[in-house]
């Protein structure tokens, strides 16, 4: 089946700092990527759609200032955490749609574990 | 607009047990539906989905859900739980694949041996 990856899985940075997070679609091309945020014992929240060509559409509390979205390729999405604090800490997770006729679907990525000293 | 909503944030069952797990939707649009699973530390796993097909589904590990327009649900059950299934498990929802999903605040699984 189709694979989505992120790089890297887990970082560790200073406060103040810029973090950059890499999702990867391996064997199809997604137009369209998402970006959520899990805190710990908690569900997913959107953040983020990314477009390919075309600038993110962020949810509404979402500072995009701070969580700057790039969807450069058909395959590769990057979300850069800038000046990151400790309650960016957090699992970032990016998912991509396939839309490959007959396999409409979304595929997620193994996330991203942010600490934020 | 979309939600939804996951009765029971902590399930136990002793292995062997019927497990069941709640989701209920809402949807302005006929929606697509998912469980994933999640174990620690690691991302989601797609157990099934719905998407306007059969209305009763089945995934993967004998996980099966069933839709039910009437009651807006799509409980997940397994005849039989595995100490393998102790996990947490999201409901899902849609207005179709490539669009954003709403997330469930996520069912926390205990399998007892």
């Amino acid at each position: 089946g189709a694979v989505v990856s992120q790089h890297p899985s887990r970082v560790i940075c200073k406060s103040g700092t810029s973090v950059k997070i890499e999702c990867r679609s391996l064997d199809f091309q997604a137009t369209t990527m998402f970006w959520y945020r899990q805190f710990p014992k908690q569900s997913l929240m959107l953040m983020a759609t990314s477009n390919e060509g075309s600038k993110a559409t962020y949810e509404q509390g979402v500072e995009k200032d701070k969580f700057l979205i790039n969807h450069a390729s058909l395959t590769l999405s990057t979300l850069t955490v800038t000046s990151a604090h400790p309650e960016d800490s957090s699992f970032y997770i990016c998912s991509a749609h396939n839309t490959v006729a007959g396999e409409e679907t979304q595929y997620f990525g193994p996330g991203t574990r942010l600490l934020v000293l | 607009a979309q939600s939804v909503t996951q009765l029971g944030s902590h399930v136990s069952v002793s292995e062997g047990a019927l497990v069941l797990l709640r989701c209920n939707y809402s949807s302005s649009v006929p929606p697509y539906l998912f469980w994933y699973v999640q174990y620690p530390n690691q991302g989601l796993q797609l157990l099934l989905k719905y998407t306007s097909a059969a209305t009763l589904v089945k995934g993967i590990n004998g996980f099966e859900a069933e839709f039910k327009k009437s009651e807006t649900s799509f409980h997940l059950t397994k005849p039989s739980a595995h100490m393998s299934d102790a996990a947490e498990y999201f409901c899902a929802v849609s207005a179709f694949t490539g669009n954003q999903f709403y997330f469930g605040t996520g069912t926390s699984l205990t399998v007892i041996p």
